[in-house]
């Protein structure tokens, strides 16, 4: 059964950092790219960040170039998140998933772990 | 990358059909037949439920169907019963070099 946890989240100042973890099992992880979408209070979906298996390709929305980093250990199955220069605008619930690029579809997700951005 | 176009809301009585629209342009939804809905749960995380268009993932029921016609996709949920009640979310791919791009949601509420 394919799993992802997210961990990591909480509360942090307008300008700190946060990492946020999400660790798979259930599947080839090293074989699948990956994906963080987040979830601000009452809003919609956003797309932040895809990553390709070994890391050659990465995207991001333009609101966290430059911010965010996505990265990724295959060997330990886990998918990261470093938030960096955070805002009030990055409050959201932050969900891992499993991206089929041939897709483009996020097959399976995470429970979603909480970033809330505030002095 | 703009968000699809959704309606806010949709409405039907149990048994009855819902369809929920999702606009895009020739760069994302008209380019490729990869499509993709998503049913969320108050609290909860999104749920595959239709992919690449039409297909169904192993577990969604055959109440939930989808189709595309130039930049516009649809999600046909018939014989409608109270869990269906939900927010959903269309989603496009939209290029090699790009993010796929979301809907703004709709929700579905089951009179």
């Amino acid at each position: 059964e394919v799993q992802l946890v997210e961990s990591g989240g909480g509360l942090v100042q307008p300008g700190g950092s946060l990492r946020l973890s999400c660790a798979a099992t259930g599947f080839t992880f090293s074989s699948y790219w990956m994906s963080w979408v987040r979830q601000a209070p009452g809003k919609g979906l956003e797309w932040v960040a895809n990553m390709k298996q070994d890391g050659s390709e990465i995207y991001y929305v333009d609101s966290v170039k430059g911010r965010f980093i996505i990265s990724r250990d295959n060997a330990k199955k886990s998918l990261y998140l470093q938030m960096n220069s955070l805002r009030a605008e990055d409050t959201a619930v932050y969900y891992c998933a499993r991206y089929y690029v041939w897709g483009g579809v996020l097959d399976y997700w995470g429970q979603g772990t909480l970033v809330t951005v505030s002095s | 990358q703009s968000a699809l176009t959704q309606p806010p809301s949709a409405s039907a009585s149990p048994g009855q059909s819902v369809t929920i629209s999702c606009t895009g342009t020739s760069s994302d939804v008209g380019g490729y037949n990869y499509v993709s809905w998503y049913q969320q749960h108050p609290g909860k995380a999104p749920k595959l439920m239709i992919y690449e268009v039409s297909k169904r993932p192993s577990g969604v029921p055959d109440r939930f169907s989808g189709s595309k016609s130039g930049n516009t996709a649809s999600l046909t949920v018939s014989g409608l019963q109270a869990e269906d009640e939900a927010d959903y979310y269309c989603s496009s791919y939209a290029g090699s070099n790009n993010l796929g791009v979301f809907g703004t949601g709709t929700k579905v509420t089951v009179l």
